[in-house]
């Protein structure tokens, strides 16, 4: 079992509808949960990251966790053309180096 | 600040030839990585450095080696290139304090 699995996808969905993606994991010791944005053929840029169980908001786009449930999601409201990308998780326990776990990442197209 | 950067671009090897893939950052984190990223995958943990002289082995440290002489400076070795080993190359950078990795562009590295 993979310690952090995404569905690659790929998802497609007309502009301005709201997108989920979600994560699962294995590792209970993971703290810090990340979603990443991945342009094509340009390196990962941190979109942003909870710590622990919660939510997070920031503009268009909510971040949550559910530890109890091992499962973590990105929501993206008021979708644009410009959020196509690949967006990938990460996780990390935080203890010592910072050693990232990423999933699969899921590649996502929005239709003008 | 030009960030983390990485050279060359682009490289084909072919099989057995050994090659270095240069990483330098500017931000003086003391956190550094390499990560590869197979065709439609996530990204997976090569070695990490935390701090200069200090380095480790992450998931996937088969075939490669390391250095970390400066805080700046993170190169990658490839000895006896094998086809496995075609990917993209990101390093990436990060305070010890700060759990937001900062990637590079990426070398695109195809083995024939």
């Amino acid at each position: 079992q993979k310690e952090v699995e995404q569905d690659p996808g790929p998802l497609s969905v007309p502009e301005g509808a709201i997108v989920s993606l979600n994560c699962t994991y294995s590792n209970s010791a993971f703290q810090y949960f990340m979603w990443y944005r991945q342009y094509s053929r340009k390196g990962p840029e941190l979109l942003m990251y909870t710590y622990s169980s919660g939510n997070k908001e920031d503009g268009r786009f909510t971040a949550q966790v559910d530890k109890s449930s091992k499962y973590i999601s990105l929501f993206i409201r008021d979708s644009q053309p410009s959020d196509s990308a690949t967006y990938l998780c990460a996780m990390m326990t935080g203890q010592g180096a910072q050693k990232l776990v990423f999933g699969q990442g899921t590649r996502l197209t929005i239709n003008p | 600040n030009a960030g983390v950067t990485q050279t060359p671009k682009f490289r084909i090897l072919k099989i057995g030839q050994s090659m270095t893939l240069q990483c330098t950052q500017d931000m003086n984190h003391n956190y550094m990585y390499w990560y590869r990223q197979d065709p439609g995958m996530g990204l997976k943990l090569i070695y990490y450095s935390v701090g200069a002289g200090i380095t480790d082995k992450g998931e996937v440290p088969n075939g490669y080696n390391v250095s970390r002489s400066t805080t700046e400076d993170f190169p990658l070795r490839l000895e006896l290139a094998a086809p496995s080993q075609t990917s993209v190359y990101f390093c990436a950078s990060s305070y010890s304090n700060d759990p937001e990795q900062y990637f590079g562009p990426g070398t695109r590295l195809t083995v024939t």
